[in-house]
């Protein structure tokens, strides 16, 4: 039971590149979440998916794209990356939407 | 935006002592959780509160929700190299289910 697994851990990007983060769970949950987490900021909700086949913007969605592949997989997309974009990016899930989260390892992202 | 404001920002202390960290707003929260969080992992959930005026103890840490339900402490007696982390409060608004996060308590315990 791995719990939430997010790939790549560490990425390095040019400005303007694109590249798409990947997470799953396996516990059965049905809500799913990506933050962002930068230094003095504490995290920020980018997207969430309350339920399979819903995908709703958080406070800081501009930039970002998301797909609930299926029950177990949440995708986060950056099309376009910007500097601005450099920060860790945590995938979390939960049984119930609002329910308590468990998160991922992370993934660390510079943009040059 | 529901700011969570948290204090200190860092704290270094020697090992048995006690310290507490802040977690402020001016806004009303229906529950408000504690995490921490090691380096280079996500963050872990320690407590939730829900009642204003609520202490849960888990071990040698003292969790307490303001009677207004606007602000959270933490205690931890006896701090060992352990408990060193980040600590982070999160509170969900009144009829919502986002979570607001903090900005973070950076512990330090020298052995």
């Amino acid at each position: 039971n791995a719990g939430v697994t997010q790939t790549p851990k560490f990425q390095v990007l040019k400005t303007g590149q694109s590249m798409t983060l990947q997470c799953a769970q396996d516990m059965n949950h049905n809500s799913m979440y990506w933050y962002r987490q930068d230094p003095g900021m504490g995290l920020r909700l980018i997207y969430y998916s309350a339920s399979e086949g819903t995908t709703d913007k958080g406070e800081v969605p501009n930039g970002y794209n998301v797909s609930r592949l299926n029950k177990r997989e949440f995708s986060l997309r950056l099309e376009s990356a910007a500097p601005s974009q450099t920060s860790v990016y945590f995938c979390a899930s939960s049984w119930k939407f609002g329910e308590t989260q468990y998160f991922g390892p992370g993934t660390r992202l510079l943009v040059l | 935006t529901q700011l969570l404001e948290q204090s200190p920002q860092f704290l270094s202390i020697q090992e048995g002592e006690n310290l507490t960290v802040y977690c402020n707003s001016s806004s009303v929260f229906s529950s408000l959780q504690w995490y921490r969080q090691e380096p280079g992992e996500g963050p872990v959930l320690l407590v939730t509160v829900v009642t204003g005026g609520e202490v849960k103890k888990l071990k040698r840490l003292t969790f307490q929700f303001g009677d207004a339900r606007k602000d959270s402490s933490l205690h931890i007696t006896a701090a060992q190299p352990g408990d060193t982390g980040l600590y982070l409060c999160a509170g969900r608004g009144i009829g919502a289910n986002n979570l607001f996060f903090g900005t973070g308590t950076r512990l330090t315990v020298i052995p």
